[in-house]
This record gives C-alpha cells, structure tokens and sequence, in this order.
C-alpha cells in the first residue's frame, strides 16, 4: 500500500514569502497520477494541480508542481493573503486507488 | 457546471448503517472515463478516500474498509450512494462526494459541500 508523506507538516511565513512543500511517496508514482489541492477552513478541497505539474483552471501561475517517481513539491512563488491553508498531495493508482498525503498547513508567521 | 451535494442523517448510533446520498449535475455518470467518489476527513484530520464508482459500473474500495462499504449508481437519478455498515464514534469526520473524470486527468476535480456524520449514542 502506497503511502504519502508531506513535509514540513506547518510553513509558518510571511505573505510575499516563497512556500515549498514536499511530498514523498513510499513507492514510484507515475507523475500523471499525482495532484495537489488546497483546503481552506470549512471548505472542500479545491484543485490546485495535476499530473503533478498542470495548473487546474483559474490557479494563478504563482503555484507550480514539480517532481517525478518519489519525490514531487509544490511551490507556491510569492504567498497572497489567500494562499494560507492546507495543502494535500494525492496519487491515483496504486492500491489504494487514490491517497492522499497527511496535509501540510502554511500559516501566516 | 458541475455541482454536488451530500444527503443522509447527521447523526448515527454505534453499529448503525449509514447510508449517504451524492446528488450531481453538470455531468453523466453514463459518459465513458467518469466517476464519483468519496472522500472522509475526520476533525482536524486528514483526508481519506473510500470508494469511487466508474461510468461502467466498475467498483473501488479502500483496502482498509472494503467490508463495510457498498457504492452504487443511479444514472437516471444522477445520483450516487454510499453505504457503511458498523458505524462507530473513529467514523465520525466530515463525508465529501467528488467528480473524476480519468479522460481529463487522475484526480476529483469538483468537490460537494461536505457533510459532517456524527457517530454517537
């Protein structure tokens, strides 16, 4: 069973700041299969990224996705009042079918 | 636009069956590469997915609560259900149903409202 760890668990920084979260998978994925979403308090999880570097509809190019086979990041380049949230990494696949990493909160510092 | 919401009881005993309801529009759940699933988080917690029904009826579980999960579809209704059997108070978390579309790409796209199942005597 596929596991995905995120790092570090809470980004404390400043807005204007540079966030880089990190998300490592137990076994290779294929970066097709690997997306990124946002979660902010009472909300569902909306659709950052997919096939672990394409930005959804309507996400402003200051996110970004990169990485391949273990190791994937989200990096968000300038942080807006907005960006403070959650953040979870998923893979589709590998049994089970989707998993999501544990979430990693960027707060404001 | 695609839109869903979560439907069902609030509140459930211990050892009840719940039985959630993800009614949908914007979409065919009879159109070839979709699907709907669903998605728990417990309170302050993480996501965790647990099943997801495809447009040609195939079935995925979680490996983890196969035994207590039935999903099936209702096309003419658009509408999905999901049933867990033995629910307890670690099943308490807010229930969310979620479009995939795997034409398009390998992830839930568009998300319901969420809906928070108390587990409780």
């Amino acid at each position: 069973e596929i596991v995905l760890t995120q790092s570090p668990g809470t980004l404390s920084l400043s807005p204007g700041e540079r966030a880089t979260l990190s998300c490592r998978a137990s076994q290779s994925v294929d970066s097709t299969y690997l997306a990124w979403y946002q979660q902010k308090p009472g909300q569902a999880p909306s659709l950052l990224i997919y096939g672990a570097s394409s930005r959804a509809t309507g996400i402003p190019d200051r996110f970004s996705g990169s990485g391949s086979g273990t190791e994937f990041t989200l990096t968000i380049s300038r942080l807006e009042p907005e960006d403070f949230a959650v953040y979870y990494c998923q893979q589709y696949g590998r049994s089970p079918l989707f998993t999501f990493g544990q979430g990693a909160r960027v707060e404001i510092k | 636009q695609i839109t869903l919401k979560e439907s069902g009881p609030t509140l459930v005993k211990p050892t009840q069956t719940l039985t959630l309801t993800c009614t949908f529009s914007g979409f065919s759940l009879s159109t070839g590469g979709v699907g709907v699933g669903w998605i728990r988080q417990p309170p302050g917690k993480a996501l965790e997915w647990l099943a997801l029904i495809y447009w040609d009826d195939d079935k995925r579980y979680s490996p983890s609560l196969k035994s207590r999960l039935t999903i099936t579809k209702d096309t003419s209704k658009n509408q999905v259900v999901l049933t867990m059997t033995n629910m307890g108070p670690v099943d308490t978390a807010t229930y969310y149903c979620a479009h995939s579309d795997i034409l398009s790409g390998y992830y839930m796209g568009h998300w319901g409202q969420g809906m928070l199942i108390t587990v409780s005597s």
